[in-house]
């Protein structure tokens, strides 16, 4: 049972490339959300989805996209990267029926140059 | 919106010794789920404990203890014979129940450091 899988799990970016980070899961879980950790910030929501083809934002959404076309996977699309982006980057699951907290990705380090 | 806060950005305890970690939050909800996670160097966010909002009783995992205040909106963990694998970031989340997302809001983070 692999869980929550991300790719890449490094990579830098020029500013103004665009690129998408992956993140599938094995565990039919409904809920889906991607979020970004920054030093002496936490985590900081950026989208979330409820389940195959619903998509929302979460607190820090700008400059990037989501879509979720299957339960399994709810890849993260930077648009135009920019400096600002620099940050671990972690996708995370959830079962909607379960009392269990969301299971989290080993995360992708991306730096923005 | 919630707010989660952990008051101490770092803690240091010499190994076998106890610790607690601190955590408040801010909410108007009555049915919500809080959660303690402990990030070690691999970077890999792992669950530690949880605690149901309509559960009086403090939820308890071997080492891990936490003291569940909901008047106060008080979360604190409680790590007993701190081991040196116990070196790790821990972070504080809320999670409402009463919502169709259900998602989890954040502290900034404890760094925890056991020396030997």
């Amino acid at each position: 049972n692999a869980g929550v899988t991300q790719t890449p799990k490094f990579q830098v970016l020029k500013t103004g490339q665009s690129m998408t980070l992956q993140c599938a899961q094995d565990m039919n879980h409904e809920y889906m959300s991607w979020y970004r950790q920054d030093p002496g910030m936490g985590l900081r929501l950026i989208h979330y989805s409820v389940g195959a083809g619903i998509t929302d934002q979460g607190e820090v959404p700008n400059g990037y996209n989501v879509s979720r076309s299957t339960t399994e996977d709810f890849p993260l699309r930077l648009l135009s990267a920019a400096p600002s982006q620099t940050s671990v980057y972690f996708c995370a699951s959830r079962d909607r029926g379960r009392s269990e907290g969301y299971t989290f990705g080993s995360g992708t380090r991306l730096t923005v140059v | 919106a919630q707010t989660v806060t952990q008051s101490q950005p770092e803690m240091s305890v010499q190994e076998a010794e106890t610790v607690t970690l601190s955590c408040t939050y801010d909410t108007s909800e009555s049915n919500y789920y809080l959660f303690w996670y402990k990030q070690p160097p691999s970077r890999q966010m792992i669950l530690v404990i949880r605690q149901e909002a309509y559960k009086q009783q403090n939820a308890t995992e071997n080492r891990f203890s936490v003291n569940f205040q909901k008047a106060a909106k008080s979360f604190s963990l409680k790590i007993s014979d701190s081991q040196l694998g116990d070196t790790a970031m821990y972070f504080c989340a809320f999670m409402r129940l009463n919502q169709g997302a259900q998602k989890l809001v954040f502290g900034q983070g404890t760094r925890l450091t056991i020396n030997p």
